[in-house]
C-alpha cells in the first residue's frame, strides 16, 4: 500500500522559516495537500498541489514538489507562534475515489 | 465557506451503549462523506467511505456491524458505535467533499470519544 512518511518534530524560532518534508511511495498520486492540526481540533486544510506542478505560492506557504524523488515539502515563511500545530501531508492517488492518505504528522513547535 | 460541523463534540459513555455522531456541511452539499479514526499522537486512519443516498465502503479491518453509517442527505451523515467498549475510545473525525470538487476535503472539528 501506499506510504507516507514525515519527521515527527520540528522547532524553530519565531520570524524564522520552517520547512516540513514529506516522502511518498506511490508515483500515481494525484492530489497532494497539506493540513494543520491543532491540538484537540479537526483538520485544517492549508494548501493542495496537482501532481504536474513543481511549485505553489500561498501567502506565507510555498509548496514544492519533486515528483523524481517523491519529496513534498511545505515552507512557512516567518514562523509565528500561532503555526504551532501538527501538520499533515495527504495524498490522493489515481483509481482510489479521492480517498486521501495522511502522513504521519509533524509538530511544529514555535519559540520565542 | 466550506465549514463542517461535528455533533457531539466530546462523549463520554458506559460500555455496551450506542453513540450517534452527526457530521454536518453547512454551506455546501456533500455527496461524499469520510469518517476517520485518530489514536493519540498518530495520524488519521481512514475507517470508511459515505456517499449520499448508498451504503457507505468500508476500509479493510473496520467492522461495518459496530460502526454504522448513515448518509441520508446531502449534507448529513451519521456514524453509530455500536456496543461500544473501552477500546473504542477514540477521536473521530469526519470529512466532506463539496459535490463537483473531487480534489477538495474539509474536515469536522472532531468528536472525542471516550468509554467506561
Amino acid at each position: 500500500g501506499e506510504d507516507v512518511e514525515q519527521s515527527l518534530f520540528l522547532s524553530v524560532r519565531e520570524g524564522d522559516s520552517s520547512v516540513i518534508n514529506c516522502t511518498y511511495t506511490d508515483s500515481s498520486s494525484t492530489y497532494l495537500y497539506w493540513y494543520k492540526q491543532e491540538p484537540g481540533a479537526g483538520l485544517q486544510l492549508l494548501t493542495y498541489i496537482f501532481s504536474n506542478m513543481d511549485m505553489k505560492q500561498d501567502q506565507r506557504l510555498t509548496v514544492l514538489l519533486n515528483k523524481k524523488d517523491k519529496h513534498l515539502s511545505l515552507r512557512i515563511a516567518d514562523t509565528q507562534t500561532g503555526d504551532s500545530a501538527i501538520y499533515f501531508c495527504a495524498e490522493t492517488y489515481t483509481g482510489t475515489a479521492s480517498k486521501l492518505t495522511f502522513g504521519t504528522g509533524t509538530r511544529l513547535q514555535v519559540t520565542l | 465557506g466550506a465549514v463542517v460541523s461535528q455533533h457531539p463534540s466530546r462523549v463520554i459513555c458506559k460500555s455496551g451503549t450506542s453513540v450517534k455522531i452527526e457530521c454536518r456541511s453547512l454551506d455546501f452539499q456533500a455527496t461524499t462523506m469520510f469518517w476517520y479514526r485518530q489514536f493519540p499522537k498518530q495520524s488519521l486512519m481512514l475507517m470508511a467511505t459515505s456517499n449520499e443516498g448508498s451504503k457507505a465502503t468500508y476500509e479493510q479491518g473496520v467492522e461495518k456491524d459496530k460502526f454504522l453509517i448513515n448518509h441520508a442527505s446531502l449534507t448529513l451523515s451519521t456514524l453509530t458505535v455500536t456496543s461500544a467498549h473501552p477500546e473504542d475510545s477514540s477521536f473521530y473525525i469526519c470529512s466532506a467533499r463539496p459535490s463537483g470538487r473531487a480534489h477538495e476535503q474539509f474536515f469536522g472539528p472532531g468528536t472525542r470519544l471516550t468509554v467506561l
